[in-house]
């Protein structure tokens, strides 16, 4: 079975301040790990996703995450956050390869606010 | 990326009715189509997972005579609430796949049931 928890339901930065959004997860299989943005009301935008490449992951819109296996971690970081950053922000898990790819374990979501 | 289109984006219904919800794959061919549901202010949680041409296979605590899943083509995946009751009011995302990709999002269904 997998899980994923995302540390701070909510998380508030000053505009230009450093992004950082936890994620830790749990998979007796070799993970494939995703970020997602989710705006009100809206489907979900992929940030970033990790597939067993590269270890740090850069996304969309600056984001980026880095895969560390022996925390099994993948917090997602911004240098500096915009207004236009404030959303809602999920965390997931996939089984790797073949028809279970896809199928997605998600977090529990963090909200970032972001202030002037 | 590849694009999924989910109509209607909201609809309201009386409870004790029927309510379809479409996704459609509008550039690739989606072998394998995903439901979720979410609730106010929480995660999306997996409802079922629906192979073109089989039977859809439900998460456990998902009742599959109420929420009808169909994928008979390999661009479209319908999902029906049967009997709706307001407890059935959520946010429903449906996501597309083919073999070996990842998922896309559709733009999700919000269902209001009065």
């Amino acid at each position: 079975a997998q899980s994923v928890t995302q540390l701070g339901s909510h998380v508030s930065v000053s505009e230009g301040a450093l992004v950082l959004l936890r994620c830790n997860y749990s998979s007796s299989v070799p993970p494939y790990l995703f970020w997602y943005v989710q705006y009100p009301n809206q489907g979900l935008q992929l940030l970033l996703k990790y597939t067993s490449a590269a270890t740090l992951v850069k996304g969309i819109n600056g984001f980026e995450a880095e895969f560390k296996k022996s925390e099994t971690s993948f917090h997602l970081t911004k240098p500096s956050a915009h207004m236009s950053d404030a959303a809602e922000y999920f965390c997931a898990v996939s089984d790797s390869g073949g028809t279970s790819y896809g199928k997605l374990t998600f977090g529990q979501g963090t909200i970032l606010t972001v202030h002037p | 990326g590849a694009v999924v289109s989910q109509h209607p984006s909201w609809v309201i219904c009386k409870s004790g009715t029927s309510v379809k919800i479409e996704c459609r794959s509008l550039d690739f061919q989606a072998t394998t189509m995903f439901w979720y549901r979410q609730f106010p202010k929480q995660s999306l949680m997996l409802m079922a997972t629906s192979n073109e041409g089989s039977k859809a296979t439900y998460e456990q605590g998902v009742e599959k005579d109420k929420f009808l899943i169909n994928h008979a083509s390999l661009t479209l995946s319908t999902l029906t609430v049967t009997s709706a009751h307001p407890e059935d009011s959520s946010f429903y995302i449906c996501s597309a796949k083919a073999y070996s990709t990842e998922a896309f999002f559709g733009q999700g269904t919000r269902l209001t049931v009065v």
